[in-house]
């Protein structure tokens, strides 16, 4: 599966977007981006996932360039609940079930 | 909402002791995983299960675990004379099919002293 790189930190203030980049630049036509949070030391949560087109849920927007070499993910209105460590995991569809982890963005949401 | 539910949610036990940790999937899911978080460090898969066999584990998966799904709903995870460095987090994951997405436990957090 493609290496990821993201950004050991991030703050946003409570209320606006918390924009969260990911890149992904050896990624290959068969993988999928996926993210995932972990608050203090839950179990990871599935967030979303794509391919090539946006996607959005309830909890998240995800925006995957048109190169796929790189991703955001959107929390368009960030709350205290929204502090935890984001993955941004590329994985290949066909391939091993296993996700690997890397060590991710600490999102700090300010009051 | 359907969820993954893990027993307990705390273990301590003495070195060389052994211990089992369960996991309840989500109903209709059929592959299984165990990953590990020791204190401060990355979540690192351990094992995936699917049709009561192993279907892959990482090199951290040595002869001291095994995995068993001793009847239609639980997935247990035993680790055998365990040792100062099992001391983890350990969470249970489960998903409808084997590349799809997976849905984890709350995790049981191992201490052994």
């Amino acid at each position: 599966d493609a290496k990821t790189t993201q950004p050991t930190s991030m703050d946003c203030a409570e209320g606006r977007a918390a924009n969260l980049p990911c890149n992904h630049s050896t990624i290959s036509g068969n993988e999928y981006v996926y993210w995932y949070r972990q608050i203090h030391s839950q179990g990871p949560q599935y967030i979303i996932h794509g391919l090539k087109n946006n996607e959005t849920n309830e909890m998240a927007s995800l925006i995957i360039t048109e190169d796929r070499k790189s991703s955001t993910l959107i929390l368009p209105h960030a709350t205290l609940r929204d502090t935890a460590v984001y993955y941004c995991i590329v994985r290949v569809w066909g391939g091993a079930n296993n996700l690997f982890f890397g060590t991710g963005t600490r999102l700090t949401v300010i009051p | 909402e359907p969820e993954v539910t893990q027993t307990p949610s705390h273990q301590v036990t003495q070195m060389g002791q052994e211990v089992i940790l369960r996991c309840v999937p989500i109903s209709n899911h059929l592959y299984f995983y165990w990953y590990r978080q020791i204190l401060g460090q990355k979540v690192e898969f351990l094992v995936s299960f699917y049709n009561n066999e192993i279907s892959e584990k990482s090199e951290i998966f040595d002869d001291q675990f095994s995995v068993e799904r001793p009847d239609g709903s639980n997935f247990t995870l035993k680790i055998r004379s365990t040792k100062l460095e099992d001391s983890a987090m350990y969470f249970c994951a489960s998903s409808d099919r084997g590349r799809d997405t997976q849905y984890f436990g709350p995790g049981t957090r191992l201490t052994v002293l």
